[in-house]
């Protein structure tokens, strides 16, 4: 079953801009992972955010989790063309890594 | 440097045939296995996940089966498959045992006619 819910499902930005999608889950968790997949291809970890952290950064990708409302968000600055991609959370909960539904990112050029 | 190799990138396969995909691992030892399933514009569903050889976990019953007859290698398989069976299957690794930094294969799209 899937745990994580994304919100929006769809997000379409100009270039330049910045992209927030948000992720809630509903169970405790060790850690959420955030992924994006280009169109028919595997998925690529971006950042991994621990259960006792609360922000974390890598290039222009800000994580936030907030534990008690069981949600997280990411935000891509600046946005790029080729930034075009689903993105994934994920919550990780001992072995089992459990996906949502995933947001589809457009930024048009 | 850790790789994971998954083939075929895609298969055709009729109703009742077998199946068997295998992913590997390199470049590392002892990895946590998984094999996932993705609809169509869908998130991924965890379908069978290891710890170690011979040890399989199976998330959702269906028609399909795993194992892991060595260390870095995993196996999907099925006796006779259903066209609901068809969908993106892949295949990640992991080290730490709470699921860190999973790693994913470029997956293997199967359709069944």
């Amino acid at each position: 079953s899937q745990q994580g819910e994304e919100d929006p499902q769809a997000l379409s930005i100009q270039e330049g801009e910045n992209a927030t999608m948000n992720c809630s889950y509903k169970t405790s968790i060790n850690n959420l992972q955030w992924y994006r997949q280009n169109s028919g291809r595997g998925l690529v970890h971006l950042i991994l955010i621990r259960s006792n952290e609360r922000e974390k950064h890598s290039g222009r990708l800000r994580v936030t989790l907030d534990t008690s409302k069981k949600s997280s968000s990411l935000l891509i600055t600046a946005s790029r063309a080729a930034d075009t991609a689903s993105y994934f959370c994920a919550t990780a909960r001992f072995y089992r890594l459990t996906f949502g539904e995933g947001t589809q990112l457009t930024v048009n050029p | 440097s850790q790789t994971i190799h998954q083939w075929p990138a895609t298969l055709v396969q009729p109703v009742g045939s077998p199946l068997s995909l295998e992913c590997t691992v390199e470049g590392t030892s002892n990895p946590n296995l998984y094999w996932y399933r993705q609809a169509a514009g869908r998130g991924l569903q965890l379908l069978f996940y290891s710890v170690g050889i011979g040890q399989i976990s199976s998330e959702v019953p269906q028609n399909l089966s795993a194992s892991r007859p060595q260390d870095r290698q995993f196996i999907l398989s099925s006796k006779k498959l259903l066209l609901s069976d068809s969908g993106f299957y892949l295949c990640a690794w992991s080290v730490e045992r709470r699921g860190d930094g999973y790693t994913f294969g470029s997956g293997t799209r199967l359709t069944v006619v």
